[in-house]
């Protein structure tokens, strides 16, 4: 068990709908990562928080967007969803300190969201 | 071309055998490397984590870096059928806030 907490596990909707998927880093961590696996592809970065702030931006489409909220969860909303946007979102946290030592992202189990 | 490149495989190997694998890289500032596993799409566990250039043993596990050649390594000895699972390699510079940049991840398969 790696600490991160990813809710739901499966997510079934319909194209068109908008979902927000939930994760809770390990305790003490600053740092979330949000990330998308599709189907025989590797993880891709969506965006990163850091104690609230948004830090870093990868390919995230302008349907999606995220928070981090006071007690350091997260939530990425995906909205007018797609066929295309099945996959495995997976939440990652850190212990990154500003101006101190990068440290190693854990996991959570993923959230699986099938569009229908 | 991606900042990370990584044989898919798969990659068979018979039980006990010595599995090496390895990605290049072209991003001359990445400082941090990690190699996860992950079986049947759960969610990535952290097996190796290193800095900069050199070696790291754990158990059945070692990592390499050679920084002057973009290239890493991870060596398991003695596979076992439970090592059986797509090994990603990761990456990150170590200035501000980066992103942590993953191969596409090599399938390993080992045959009892």
């Amino acid at each position: 068990d790696s600490g991160v907490t990813q809710t739901p596990k499966h997510l079934i909707t319909a194209t068109g709908q908008r979902v927000t998927l939930r994760c809770s880093p390990r305790s003490g961590d600053l740092s979330v990562y949000w990330y998308q696996q599709s189907l025989d592809q590797g993880l891709q970065f969506l965006i990163q928080y850091y104690n609230g702030e948004e830090r870093a931006k990868g390919n995230i489409l302008e349907r999606f967007s995220a928070q981090q909220f006071p007690d350091l969860h997260s939530e990425l909303n995906l909205s007018s969803l797609e066929l295309g946007d099945s996959a495995l979102y997976f939440c990652a946290s850190s212990a990154y300190v500003v101006g101190g030592l990068n440290t190693e992202a854990f996991f959570g189990q993923g959230t699986r969201l099938t569009v229908v | 071309q991606k900042e990370v490149e990584q044989d898919p495989g798969p990659l068979s190997v018979p039980e006990g055998a010595i599995v090496s694998l390895n990605c290049t890289y072209s991003n001359s500032a990445f400082q941090y490397f990690m190699w996860y596993r992950q079986y049947s799409r759960k969610g990535p566990e952290l097996l190796m984590y290193t800095y900069s250039s050199g070696n790291k043993e754990d158990g059945r596990f070692t990592a390499q870096v050679d920084k002057s050649s973009k290239y890493i390594s991870l060596f398991i000895r003695d596979s076992q059928p439970s090592d059986s699972a797509t090994y990603l390699c990761a990456m990150k510079g170590d200035t501000g806030f980066q992103k942590l940049v993953f191969g596409t991840g090599t399938r390993l398969l080992v045959s009892p």
